[in-house]
């Protein structure tokens, strides 16, 4: 079993609906939650970080942490075409630096 | 704050020519890695290290990889001899302990 997996897709919403990426992680203890965004050519960013059970919100983006079911999502509401990219879920063991990194999901936004 | 540097931007060698990565980390950050990307196998971490040292290099391909880090504003990635099948996206990240990665430009190497 993977440490992180993700559903590769590709996912298709149109312009200004929800989007909903999914996360699962095989460490019950992992204590923090990392979503990147990677445009196609170029390097991962950051966007969102989650320590703490529930939700957390920044402007168009919800990172959702469920530890009981060792889940974690990303909801884009409001999709821009903009949004069009591959988005990477981190996950960060217990003991040690290093992240796991799921293979990603591929997102397009139809305008 | 210039983010992570990492030079070349691409490299395009010969089979079993030497190929040198580098790395600028972010100034303060503490840890630093090395992944390759390619689209059969992601993200792969290949080696990290903590105040400049070694902690875990179990990604590392073969022998024919090395990393060094010899100060904290520095690190390089070394194939000799280089093969076709290291053609990837070539990332350095770093980051200050339990703080998400910044990732540099990428080195897009291709080797023929």
């Amino acid at each position: 079993q993977k440490e992180v997996e993700q559903n590769s897709g590709p996912l298709s919403v149109p312009e200004g609906a929800i989007a909903s990426l999914n996360c699962t992680y095989s460490d019950r203890g992992s204590q923090s939650f990392f979503w990147y965004r990677q445009y196609s050519g170029k390097s991962p960013e950051l966007i969102m970080f989650i320590y703490s059970n529930g939700d957390k919100e920044d402007g168009r983006f919800t990172a959702q942490l469920n530890k009981a079911s060792q889940y974690v999502s990303l909801l884009i509401r409001d999709s821009q075409p903009s949004d069009s990219a591959t988005y990477l879920c981190a996950v960060e063991p217990p003991l040690g630096n290093q992240f796991y990194f799921g293979t990603g999901t591929s997102l397009t936004v139809i305008p | 704050d210039a983010g992570v540097i990492q030079s070349p931007r691409h490299e395009v060698t010969e089979m079993g020519q030497e190929v040198t990565l580098r790395c600028k980390p972010i100034s303060g950050h503490n840890s630093l890695f090395w992944y390759r990307q390619t689209m059969m196998r992601g993200l792969e971490l290949l080696i990290y290290f903590n105040n400049n040292v070694p902690i875990d290099d179990s990604g590392m391909p073969e022998d024919r990889f090395s990393a060094k880090m010899p100060n904290a504003s520095f690190s390089t990635l070394k194939i000799q001899p280089s093969e076709p099948r290291d053609s990837a996206v070539y990332f350095c990240a770093s980051s200050w302990t339990g703080q998400g990665y910044t990732f540099g430009s990428g080195t897009r190497l291709t080797v023929v």
